[in-house]
């Protein structure tokens, strides 16, 4: 069936810094690619996404490609900030949502 | 305002008792969900409804079960088969075409520990 491997972390940065986060599929068709984030006591809220091949997802200065050559999504930003400390999940849509295990991001000052 | 509303926030039940947990929504989406959320574990499927009526099995159905008699509602019931049943349940709900969709909005979540 269809499914998301991530990245495991926890990951921690300095400030400033650059980050990415993989994250993979497994599907048989050509699933809609999400990333949410959950900031600390919040609920899950989406941060970008992209619905085709070769469509690039962007939003807070977070980015991410759908690759089917290589069935990816990696989540990268380059310079991030304490504010984005988070956990962030790759999730794919294909008839139902699945979501991968997440990743914790911690962002020192 | 549109939302999805979960409730309640935090539910204590004694082993072996049934347990009803809410999720409403207004924005008029055809598809909803619902989550069990464990440390390291990510967001797990346990059911998801694409229409009225309808409902499919997700990745950890067992030992849950849910309806869905109206567009609005999409109730799940932690069963006494369930053998682990603490955990942080997450409800949502989004618009899904086929194999596009907007984004899932998702409500606050339940958290059920049972004693």
């Amino acid at each position: 069936g269809d499914s998301v491997t991530q990245m495991e972390g926890p990951v921690t940065l300095s400030e400033e810094a650059f980050l990415t986060i993989n994250c993979t599929y497994t599907a048989t068709g050509y699933p809609s690619l999400f990333w949410y984030v959950q900031y600390p006591g919040e609920g899950l809220q989406l941060l970008l996404k992209a619905t085709k091949a070769d469509d690039k997802g962007s939003n807070k200065g977070f980015e991410a490609t759908y690759r089917k050559e290589t069935t990816s999504f990696h989540l990268e930003k380059g310079s991030v900030q304490v504010s984005d400390s988070a956990v962030y999940f790759c999730a794919l849509y294909d008839y139902k949502l699945s979501f991968g295990a997440g990743t914790t991001v911690t962002v020192r000052a | 305002d549109g939302g999805i509303t979960q409730s309640p926030k935090y539910l204590f039940r004694k082993e072996g008792q049934n347990v009803t947990l809410s999720c409403e929504q207004n924005l008029n989406h055809d598809a909803m969900y619902w989550y069990r959320q464990d440390p390291g574990q990510g967001l797990r499927l346990i059911y998801y409804s694409q229409i009225v009526n309808d409902f499919q099995k997700g990745d950890i159905a067992e030992g849950y079960s849910v309806s869905r008699e109206k567009k609005e509602s999409f109730p799940l019931t932690v069963t006494s088969a369930q053998k682990n049943p603490t955990a942080f349940y997450l409800c949502a709900s989004s618009i899904g075409e086929g194999r596009v969709s907007t984004e899932a909005f998702f409500g606050q979540g339940t958290r059920l520990t049972v004693v």
